[in-house]
């Protein structure tokens, strides 16, 4: 199995643009998660996905952030548009079964200028 | 709410040295407890867990056990090496709720 796949691994954008992060799960995990990673507050959960549908976004930053997993092998996470204090890492997670822990992708570093 | 606090870091130490992450909870009902780890440029790693309390869970020489009784999970190896060298993060798993919640991370940096 190659792993959580997430692309790109860099982006750079400028205030205002969209930006799109993707990401592929591994087959036959049925939970999807976003984080972001941050110096100032570490890792944050975002939005986390079961069997396709979002259970708990609390965690979305504002309006100018979305994610969606049209099926169960692809998820989006769009800000629009974006802003400098968007520049973080981040991380989008796969499982099975959550309390077993979770295989995490190589992160999307992103940098808005 | 659920929440995990680690110690501070960086903790600096030379090869082959004992080492001790800090690791404490606070959590209703009976959470699973992680260790992850993120080497420089890369995703984080499932290190080791524990399910239920007195678990001990272990994986390359890393220990850690599940203590109820002190709401603790401390992290443990008894000769480091350089290529341990990472952050590592513990986290917590609350049945009722499927995201973890994490600690800050403790910076680990080995000496040759």
């Amino acid at each position: 199995d190659a792993g959580v796949i997430q692309s790109p691994r860099h982006e750079v954008t400028e205030m205002g643009q969209e930006v799109t992060l993707r990401c592929k799960p591994i087959s036959g995990h049925d939970y999807l998660f976003w984080y972001r990673q941050t110096m100032m507050r570490g890792l944050e959960l975002l939005i986390y996905f079961n069997n396709n549908v979002p259970i708990d976004d609390s965690g979305m930053p504002e309006d100018r952030f979305s994610a969606k997993m049209p099926n169960a092998s692809f998820s989006t996470l769009k800000i629009q548009p974006s802003e400098p204090r968007d520049s973080a890492v981040y991380f989008c997670a796969s499982s099975y079964s959550p309390g077993l822990g979770y295989t995490f992708g190589s992160g999307t570093r992103l940098t808005v200028v | 709410g659920d929440s995990v606090t680690q110690m501070e870091g960086p903790v600096t130490l030379s090869e082959e040295a004992f080492l001790t992450i800090n690791c404490t909870y606070t959590a209703t009902g009976y959470p699973s407890l992680f260790w992850y780890v993120q080497y420089p440029g890369e995703g984080l790693q499932l290190l080791l867990k524990a399910t239920k309390a007195d678990d001990k869970g272990s994986n390359k020489g890393f220990e850690a056990t599940y203590r109820k009784e002190t709401t603790s999970f401390h992290l443990e190896k008894g000769s480091v090496q350089v290529s341990d060298s990472a952050v590592y993060f513990c986290a917590l798993g609350d049945t009722g709720r499927r995201a973890l919640t994490f600690g800050s991370g403790t910076r680990l940096q080995v000496q040759p």
